[in-house]
């Protein structure tokens, strides 16, 4: 079954202690990308990553990191967590955006993040 | 002017109703135009792609107008089960932006 695999699925942890967030893809794709989505604000990209070894920030990149070492995990890294990281996290997969006949974004289903 | 902008709702349509939103972007190089679902904290699907002629399925219709710079979603004879928020994407890969925008969403309650 095609997925996008994302955890943990809920995390509570405290200020500054790094913590990680994973994700998976079994399709094959190129484009990986993490969002957060905050009431009131929508879905805004922290990063995204074309292919292996190469990464791009999105709109909200403070105080996170990401790597793509292999193609089908692109890990999220908040190395010392805020509450205002507080918020709903979302990896999402797809070819490579311009194919216009495979756009469809996979979404995880998500992590929901409590920083105290 | 932000890049995508849609009317948040809520839009409150009882059963049977026909509903329409817009959704306007800024980049007009833009390539493509999605629209997406979203349920209550769950993660967005994808609903129908747009394309340049205007597509159908089923009780949606989606339309794009490249002049004005907005596409559309029509539902009709909405169904309790379309309650949910629907999320106008724009894909902007060529133009050296951010690959793929999202708008904040609309939310639609259908109500019996």
């Amino acid at each position: 079954e095609a997925q996008v695999t994302q955890n943990p699925r809920y995390l509570i942890t405290v200020t500054g202690k790094k913590l990680t967030v994973t994700c998976s893809q079994n399709m094959n794709h190129e484009y990986m990308s993490w969002y957060r989505q905050d009431p009131g604000l929508g879905l805004r990209q922290i990063y995204y990553s074309m292919n292996v070894e190469v990464t791009d920030k999105g709109d909200v990149p403070e105080g996170y990191k990401v790597s793509r070492k292999e193609k089908r995990n692109f890990p999220l890294i908040l190395e010392s967590p805020s509450p205002n990281q507080t918020s709903l996290y979302f990896c999402a997969s797809s070819d490579l955006p311009g194919l216009a006949t495979t756009d469809t974004q996979y979404f995880g289903p998500g992590t929901r993040l409590t920083v105290l | 002017r932000k890049e995508v902008e849609q009317d948040p709702g809520p839009f409150n349509v009882p059963e049977g109703a026909t509903v329409a939103f817009n959704c306007t972007y800024s980049n007009s190089a833009s390539q493509s135009f999605f629209w997406y679902r979203q349920d209550c904290r769950k993660e967005p699907k994808l609903l129908m792609s747009v394309y340049s002629s205007g597509n159908e399925d089923g009780r949606f219709t989606a339309q794009l107008n490249r002049a004005s710079q907005y596409i559309s979603l029509l539902i009709r004879d909405s169904k309790l089960s379309d309650s949910a928020t629907y999320l106008c994407v724009v894909n902007n890969v060529y133009s050296g932006n951010t690959p793929l925008v999202f708008g904040k969403g609309t939310r639609l309650s259908v109500i019996a």
